[in-house]
């Protein structure tokens, strides 16, 4: 069965750091784009994070461009989200995921891109 | 950056009844549009994929149309397991954004 297990999350202080890490099983992980997508209290989805198989390519959304930084180890099947100066409004649950394509026949030259396996999630709260 | 809308925030239905959640591009997507379930303490569930195809497993109550800005979530025969929190998402473009998630409460 294919399972994300985030862990990591806590208690830190504004500009304080975080690592999460998030353990994959029941697929190849190595073949996989992964995602790191949080939830604020309250509020939507966020996305915040991707790196690709191999690791090619790696984006982040604005509010997180230069604080944090999103590594894989394919070897321990495990992503990760290192957190630095992080502020009060970081405060979420950070969810893993990863990322898909699919196709949609008739139409062979398009690629859908989807979000199909989602941890639990890890609640980071950032207060003094 | 490509911003999504969805209507309403919130809405109210019966058991057996059926719902219509709108989403709305800032700028057209094609149909690079996902939609998700949420419930609260659970992970989030693909339900639909660009636009209008099935994710394997959900069941057929659910259904997605539209393409370029407009798209539409319709939910069918309700019962009390589809009372949850919906998010379109693009994937249009990176990054990939999600709209800001309607809600399903039970009247």
């Amino acid at each position: 069965e294919v399972h994300l297990v985030e862990s990591g999350g806590g208690l830190v202080q504004p500009g304080g750091s975080l690592r999460l890490s998030c353990a994959a099983s029941g697929f190849t992980f190595s073949n996989s784009e992964m995602n790191w997508v949080r939830q604020a209290p309250g509020k939507g989805l966020e996305w915040v994070a991707y790196v690709t198989s191999g690791a090619n390519r790696i984006d982040y959304a604005d509010s997180v461009k230069g604080r944090f930084t999103i590594s894989r180890d394919d070897a321990k099947s495990s992503l990760y989200l290192q957190m630095n100066s992080l502020r009060v409004d970081d405060t979420a649950v950070y969810f893993c995921v990863r990322g898909d394509l699919t196709i949609v026949p008739p139409d062979y030259t398009r690629l859908y891109y989807y979000l199909d396996v989602w941890g639990k999630g890890t609640t980071v709260t950032v207060s003094s | 950056d490509i911003q999504m809308t969805q209507s309403p925030s919130s809405l109210s239905a019966s058991v057996g009844g059926r719902v219509t959640i709108t989403c709305r591009a800032s700028h057209p997507i094609s149909n690079f549009l996902n939609w998700y379930q949420h419930k609260p303490g659970k992970a989030p569930k693909l339900l639909i994929y660009a636009a209008s195809s099935l994710e394997s497993g959900v069941p057929s109550k659910f259904s997605g149309s539209g393409s370029g800005t407009d798209f539409t979530l319709t939910i069918s025969s309700l019962q009390p397991e589809d009372f949850a929190s919906y998010y379109c998402q693009q994937t249009y473009i990176t990054p990939r954004t999600f709209g800001q998630g309607t809600k399903l409460e039970m009247k």
